[in-house]
């Protein structure tokens, strides 16, 4: 089946510096990819939606400037949270689809992220 | 505006019962309705999905339900396992990707 990698699982940073969180798909070429945010007990937020060597489409609310996408490749796509702050911390998931059944989203194992 | 509704934040039932969690929707247009369970600090996985042009779907212990007409959809679990405790989000294609439900957290005591 699908598989999409994500990494890293969990990563702690200081305010003010910025993380990297990537997410492959291994056996298939994801020509599009989402990323999730997930607060506590809340459910899984759209934050943004990427094709491959186009510009991410941003979700109402979310700055494109404080979460940089960048769908290098067809298996390949990476988040940056730039200048985090404390209420970045979060759980983040990725999705992608590709291939012929649209709607087979395949999700990432997602990335805690907390800024101290 | 929720699209998709979880009303039961969470459930407990016994192993061996069955577990009902439910799935409201808003728009009769949705056409394609899906199961995803998730365990803390991981991803969602897939569990089952059902087309409007059936009312039933069935893979093993997993059943899902679609009442067109009520606009809501269940998901029978039957015999429920202590594995199966998590938590459940029903969730549909948007015209970008999916949108959730806020969840149900079953707990099966053993």
């Amino acid at each position: 089946g699908a598989v999409v990698s994500q990494h890293p699982s969990r990563v702690i940073c200081k305010s003010g510096t910025s993380v990297k969180i990537e997410c492959r798909s291994l056996d298939f070429q994801a020509t599009t990819m989402f990323w999730y945010r997930q607060f506590p007990k809340k459910s899984l937020m759209l934050m943004a939606t990427s094709n491959e060597g186009s510009k991410a489409t941003y979700e109402q609310g979310v700055e494109k400037d404080k979460f940089l996408i960048n769908h290098a490749s067809l298996t390949l796509c990476t988040l940056t949270v730039t200048s985090a702050l404390p209420e970045d911390s979060s759980f983040y998931i990725c999705s992608a689809t590709g291939g012929e059944w649209t709607y087979g989203y395949t999700f990432g194992s997602g990335t805690r992220l907390t800024v101290v | 505006d929720q699209q998709v509704k979880q009303n039961s934040p969470s459930l407990s039932v016994q192993e061996g019962r069955i577990s009902i969690l439910n799935c409201d929707y808003t728009n009769s247009m949705f056409d394609y309705f899906l199961w995803y369970k998730k365990y803390p600090a991981e991803g969602p996985t897939f569990l089952i999905s059902i087309s409007s042009i059936k009312d039933k779907n069935e893979d093993g212990r997993f059943t899902v339900f679609l009442n067109k007409s009520a606009k809501h959809l269940s998901l029978h679990i039957v015999p429920s396992q202590p594995g199966d405790s998590a938590v459940y989000f029903c969730a549909t294609p948007g015209r970008r990707a999916l949108t959730f439900g806020s969840g149900t957290r079953l707990q099966v005591q053993p």
